[in-house]
Formats: C-alpha cells, structure tokens, sequence
C-alpha cells in the first residue's frame, strides 16, 4: 500500500532558527496537504498543494511540492514559541478520496526560547 | 457552530468491555471518518463514511464497528476492548468526500486507555 514517510520524527530548535520537515511518498501523489497539532490538541489543516513544483507561503512558512510529486516539504523561518507542535502530511495517491489519504508520522517541533 | 463534537474526552476500560465513542457534526459535512493516533504512527484511517448509509474500511479497521444512519452523527464501537487499542481517536469530517474540495476538521479527540 501507499506509504508517506516523514522526516525527522523530532526537532529542537532555539527560537529564531529555522526548521524544515520532509515528506517522501512511494507513489506519486494526486495532491499533499499539512496539518499542525498543538500539543494537546487537534490536528488543524494549513495548506493544500496540487500542483507539480508548487510553492505556496504562509506568513513565515514556506510549503514545497516536488515536480515528481513525490515529496513535500514544510520550512518555518525563524522559528517562535508559538510554531511548537507536531507538523503532519497527508498524501493522497489513490485518486483524491479522503478514504486513500495517508498520513506521515509526523515531526515533533520544539522551540526553546 | 460547534464543529466536530466527540464525547468522552478520556475512558478508561478493561480488557473485554465494549464502548462506543460519540461523534457529531454540525457542519452538514458529506464525509466523517475515524483516526487512531499512537506514537511515532501519525494518524490511521479505522473507518470512513462518504454519506448517510455508506461506511467502509480503512488502513485498521479490526476491532472496531461504525455505523452512519443520519448525515450528523458518526459513532465508534469496540465491541471487546483490547490493551492494543490504548490510543487517542480523532473523528473528523469534511465538506466533500474528495480532497480537492475542503479540508478535514477534527474533533478534541478521546484518550482511551484498556487495561
């Protein structure tokens, strides 16, 4: 079956540095979307990527969909105490049904201030 | 709007009982879905619903039974609790069935613990 994995499984960054989780998928990907999960809370969708070679940005977060549509990237610049969470993608590789989305495992972010 | 709605937030049971996890959405959302979160797993697909009357499997559906008779409601049943269900579940929903149409929104979560 389709596999998404995600990289790396924890992070610890000062506040001010910046991070940079990766997806790689087995299969090729009909779209990637990221979601954040507070620590304690639920995941909350941040973006959805479709197209071969997209970038999209949000504020000081930058989202990447490789031009194979295999792989993903999430890169936070200068990170604050605020981005702490967990970061997961979410491929979807079976046609777009939610019921083929898989997620990563996810990256733990921390951020010492 | 409340969104997505579970109950409980946390239940603890022993091995061998039955439960059901409440899910409820006011969204008038087509799609509903069950997620099991464990460690270092992400997030697993238990169960889908693409609309009232409709269910089927995902990535870990042993164990666990879900029916879908009104468009709002979602329930999760394991009808005999095992120590490798220990998990927190996260029910979710969307507007379409199909990604390209809306994001998931996912409830609080439930923290189960069997024993």
């Amino acid at each position: 079956g389709q596999q998404v994995m995600q990289i790396p499984q924890y992070q610890h960054v000062q506040e001010g540095e910046d991070f940079t989780t990766y997806c790689n998928s087995s299969t090729t990907l009909s779209n990637i979307q990221w979601y954040k999960q507070r620590p304690g809370g639920h995941p909350v969708f941040l973006i959805q990527l479709v197209k071969s070679g997209e970038v999209k940005k949000q504020k000081r977060l930058t989202f990447q969909f490789g031009e194979a549509k295999k792989n993903s990237s999430l890169h936070i610049t200068a990170t604050q105490t605020t981005d702490v969470g967990t970061y997961f993608c979410a491929g979807g590789g079976g046609g777009t049904s939610y019921g083929k989305l898989t997620f990563g495992q996810g990256t733990i972010l921390t951020v010492h201030p | 709007n409340a969104g997505v709605t579970q109950t409980p937030k946390f239940q603890v049971l022993k091995t061998g009982q039955s439960m059901t996890l409440q899910c409820a959405q006011d969204m008038n959302h087509e799609y509903m879905s069950w997620y099991r979160q464990d460690p270092g797993m992400g997030l697993r697909l238990i169960h889908y619903s693409v609309g009232a009357g409709i269910t089927d499997q995902g990535e870990v559906p042993n164990g666990y039974n879900v029916s879908r008779s009104t468009t709002e409601d979602f329930p999760l049943r394991l009808l005999s609790a095992a120590p490798s269900q220990t998990s927190v579940y996260f029910c979710a929903s969307s507007y379409s069935s199909d990604t390209s149409g809306s994001p998931l929104h996912f409830g609080n979560g439930t923290r189960l613990t069997v024993t």
